[in-house]
């Protein structure tokens, strides 16, 4: 599990202001991934990356931005953060094959006030 | 893409007692389910996952069945102890889709002394 780790734990951020969380996996894995969980709806993925330099949406990608210049490192940032980003952010890795088991970091709290 | 739901939201056991959760998915490509475990403020851990090609599989107290042809899984945990109270997330896999997991929202279990 610490092969995956997430800064910052906790985020406090007004309206409007341009938010970016780190993630950064030390396995070497392809895939990785970020979700958002809320009370409700349980882990939606936000955004996804197959390799360095690939990127695509999930359900929920609307407000965010991604990058993976390296393979273990894949921030997500809010660019103009709203209350509705209030969440818990995770970050996830895994491997390529199918059925490769998914990690995941311990997770940012994120409050937009 | 796939649709993963999961019942009950909410389940209050006896310690002692059996636990049952049930998922169903819609896409007959999925072929990997695993089933996370979540304690209150932790990251997601994995406990038990199965494959397409099995019907069954045990882990000590805790077993998962699938049934391909009705498209469900259901994570079963026997002899149930207060330390198993956490939320139980089923997700469901296609081989199409990138090694995209598709969660359901999730099972608060919550096992009584």
């Amino acid at each position: 599990d610490a092969g995956i780790t997430q800064s910052p734990r906790y985020k406090i951020t007004e309206t409007g202001r341009q938010v970016t969380l780190m993630c950064h996996q030390t396995w070497s894995h392809s895939y990785m991934f970020w979700y958002r969980q809320d009370l409700g709806h349980g882990l939606r993925l936000i955004y996804y990356s197959a390799a360095a330099d690939i990127t695509d949406k999930g359900e929920v990608p609307d407000g965010y931005v991604v990058s993976r210049s390296k393979t273990e490192n894949f921030p997500l940032t809010l660019e103009s953060a709203t209350r509705s980003q209030t969440s818990v952010y995770f970050c996830a890795s895994s491997g390529t094959g199918l059925g490769e088991k998914l990690f995941f970091g311990s997770g940012t709290q994120l409050s937009v006030l | 893409g796939e649709n993963v739901e999961q019942h009950p939201s909410t389940l209050s056991v006896q310690e002692g007692d059996s636990a049952v959760i049930k998922c169903t998915y819609s896409d007959s490509a999925s072929n990997y389910f695993p089933w996370y475990k979540q304690e209150l403020g932790k990251r997601p851990q994995l406990i038990i996952d199965i494959r397409s090609n099995v019907g069954e599989k045990k882990d000590q107290r805790i077993a998962v069945t699938l049934n391909k042809t009705a498209k469900h899984f259901s994570l079963h945990i026997t002899e149930t102890q207060p330390e198993d109270s956490a939320v139980y997330f089923c997700a469901a896999i296609p081989t199409n889709t990138g090694n995209q997991f598709y969660f359901g929202t999730g099972t608060s279990l919550t096992v009584i002394p």
